[in-house]
């Protein structure tokens, strides 16, 4: 079944640009669409954005002037760029396959990202 | 676009049932048949309980159930098992082509 697994840098200094990838395995990047979504410690979930394996793209309007999500079908993956971070986008990363353009039925299981100098 | 509402907690004994509440406007909940429900143990990525309101992914117990009424969208689970403690979160297409979520529901198995 497809499998997600998200990869980068656990700690990113502030101002500086957040740098994620979700690789998609056990299955084809092509035909949907792909989302990152975000966690704060102890707080609920917050949806980025979306990426359709063509490149089309729509972010969460609180951050869009932030965030590019590009896809690489090539690679099987698709990734997130987070620029100008500041302690508030320290959070647990999640990328998920958003089916239909609007229920993520499958998960990453996350990676953290600290934002600290 | 502003998170859906959840209420913060619900609670309930083994083998009750309980409903959480997820309110929007017409332009998400009210506006489309596309909410859905996730499930959060500690620890873990969220899991797909509910898709388009009240539709069931293959493997999930049918004791989950949804519903929505207007601008309200409802996660019914029934005969509470010890399992079922979590923290929960509804989702909402929205008229903008985003996803919104709300801000999440702990339930307690008393």
């Amino acid at each position: 079944q497809v499998q997600l697994q998200e990869s980068g840098p656990g700690l990113v200094k502030p101002s500086e640009t957040l740098s994620l990838t979700c690789t998609v395995s056990g299955g084809s990047i092509s035909g949907y669409f792909w989302s990152w979504v975000r966690q704060p410690p102890g707080k609920g979930l917050e949806w980025i954005g979306y990426i359709y394996y063509t490149g089309t793209t729509n972010y969460n309007p609180s951050l869009k002037s932030r965030v590019t999500i590009s896809v690489d079908t090539s690679k099987n993956q698709f990734s997130l760029k987070l620029s100008s971070v500041t302690a508030a986008d320290t959070a647990l990363y999640y990328c998920a396959r958003l089916s239909a353009g609007r229920f993520m039925d499958v998960w990453g299981k996350g990676t953290t990202v600290t934002v600290s100098s | 676009q502003s998170a859906l509402t959840q209420p913060a907690s619900v609670s309930g004994s083994p083998g009750q049932s309980i409903t959480i509440s997820c309110t929007g406007t017409s332009s998400d909940v009210g506006g489309y048949n596309y909410v859905s429900w996730y499930q959060q143990h500690p620890g873990k990525a969220p899991k797909l309980m509910i898709y388009d309101v009240s539709n069931r992914p293959s493997g999930v117990s049918n004791r989950f159930s949804g519903s929505k009424s207007d601008n309200t969208a409802s996660l019914t689970i029934s005969g509470l098992q010890a399992e079922d403690e979590a923290d929960y979160f509804c989702s909402s297409y929205t008229s903008s082509s985003t996803v919104v979520f709300g801000g999440g529901t702990k339930l307690t198995v008393l």
